[in-house]
């Protein structure tokens, strides 16, 4: 069965301290890994999508990156706008579902 | 264009009774999924429907259904409501069975009281 686990579950920062939040997977035959962001209330919110092992992708102030059991996203400088709930999700060679973890609840205070 | 439309956007609902939700999808996508997402929890996959017939089904009892029309809108229907199925329902609409790009709707908030 394929699993996606997020760390923290929550974090803080202050704005402008950098940090990186961190997804494992263990999935059968992955097909790529999202990123998405979710504001209370919302539905989730495209950011990226990796597809193989070393693959990096940058908008504003995150930057996404992917190796063969864990991605990471980083990000730089964060504002107080960044804070929100970001989820990932991973897409296997089944092809008809996303297997998400629980999300890293992000908080950014001026 | 359009993004995905879901109604209603919020419900309360007793235990016991049914509930049908609604979702239309992007203009050109012929697939529509269906998410659970419990409050502080990630989404739960419930069904992928693509060209009408259901090609994915999540760990979901049997209480739960769905259907997709032939202009490729989605109804999620729900018996005999539980507390706990209280939650938001996000319906993803993507171009085609194994097509990598989800677009969520804003959800359904369901209440069961």
């Amino acid at each position: 069965e394929d699993q996606v686990t997020q760390s923290p579950e929550a974090l803080r920062l202050q704005e402008g301290e950098s940090s990186s939040l961190n997804c494992s997977y263990t999935v059968s035959g992955l097909r790529g890994l999202f990123w998405y962001r979710q504001d209370p209330g919302k539905g989730p919110e495209f950011l990226f999508t990796l597809y193989s092992a070393g693959e990096e992708k940058e908008k504003e102030r995150l930057k996404a990156t992917l190796t063969k059991k864990e991605s990471f996203l980083h990000i730089t400088a964060p504002k107080p706008e960044d804070s929100a709930t970001y989820l990932c999700a991973a897409y296997n060679n089944a092809g008809n579902m996303l297997t998400f973890g629980g999300g890293t609840r992000l908080m950014v205070k001026p | 264009d359009a993004g995905v439309t879901q109604s209603p956007t919020h419900l309360i609902k007793t235990r016991g009774q049914h509930v049908t939700l609604r979702c239309s999808p992007i203009s050109g996508h012929k697939s529509v999924s269906w998410y659970q997402q419990v409050l502080g929890q990630g989404p739960q996959f419930i069904f992928q429907y693509y060209e009408k017939e259901e090609r994915g089904r999540g760990n979901f009892p049997d209480r739960f259904s769905a259907r997709q029309f032939p202009n490729y809108s989605s109804e999620l229907n729900v018996n005999a409501l539980l507390l706990g199925d209280s939650a938001l329902y996000l319906c993803a609409s993507s171009r085609g069975q194994g097509s990598y790009g989800y677009t969520f709707g804003s959800g359904t908030r369901l209440t069961v009281v």
